[in-house]
């Protein structure tokens, strides 16, 4: 069974990068795409975008301008990273992978992302 | 980008209660329709996928039927730990989207 793990900073200022890391765990990453979302507090989900085992990647076209996404087959992970951010990008962030038919079927925990000076 | 639009957005009910989520797509998404559970704190759970396959492991008083832009997602018969948080989510198109949510409370 396929497990996922966030990591990164909790804290980020305004204007500056948001670096997530996710570790896979079970699986390859070498196989599937690999797919961040996020959740402001209270809030609905919202897909931010995935990477294929290729590092062909799509994103969500309303964050499109400020985010990347990449691999590390050499650690089993991937990572998201969103620029400039704003106190809008304030967020539990998760990755997934892909379940059963084109759905999200495994995710990690999430990680909380607070975006304040 | 494809709205995903469900009703109610809240919903009390007891245990033992039949209930019924709706979520409608703004165009066509034939069966690329999910379904995923969501309690606080936690990740969000698939529990249907393809619109009616029930992932393994979900108990089969979960349901989900339709086609095309308008879905059900349907518990025949409402448990203690079924009080949560129900968002319906494309699969058809990129972006990918998700409903609203509909949260599922106690009586």
């Amino acid at each position: 069974q396929v497990q996922l793990q966030e990591s990164g900073p909790g804290l980020v200022k305004p204007s500056e990068t948001l670096s997530l890391t996710c570790t896979v765990s079970g699986g390859s990453i070498s196989s599937y795409y690999w797919s961040w979302i996020r959740q402001p507090a209270g809030k609905a989900l919202e897909w931010i975008g995935r990477i294929y085992t290729s590092g062909s990647t799509n994103y969500n076209p309303s964050l499109k301008s400020r985010v990347t996404m990449s691999l590390d087959t050499s650690k089993n992970q991937f990572s998201l990273k969103m620029s400039s951010v704003t106190a809008a990008d304030t967020a539990v962030y998760y990755c997934a992978t892909i379940g059963s038919g084109y759905s999200l079927g495994h995710w990690g925990q999430g990680t909380l992302v607070t975006v304040s000076s | 980008d494809i709205q995903m639009t469900q009703s109610p957005s809240s919903l009390s009910a007891s245990v033992g209660d039949r209930v019924t989520i709706t979520c409608r797509a703004s165009q066509s998404i034939s069966n690329y329709l999910n379904w995923y559970q969501q309690k606080p704190g936690k990740a969000p759970k698939l529990l249907i996928y393809a619109a009616s396959s029930l992932e393994s492991g979900v108990p089969p008083r979960f349901s989900g039927s339709g086609s095309g832009t308008d879905f059900t997602l349907t518990i025949s018969s409402l448990q203690p730990e079924d009080f949560a948080t129900y968002y319906c989510q494309q699969s058809y198109s990129i972006p990918r989207t998700f409903g609203q949510g509909t949260k599922l409370e106690i009586k």
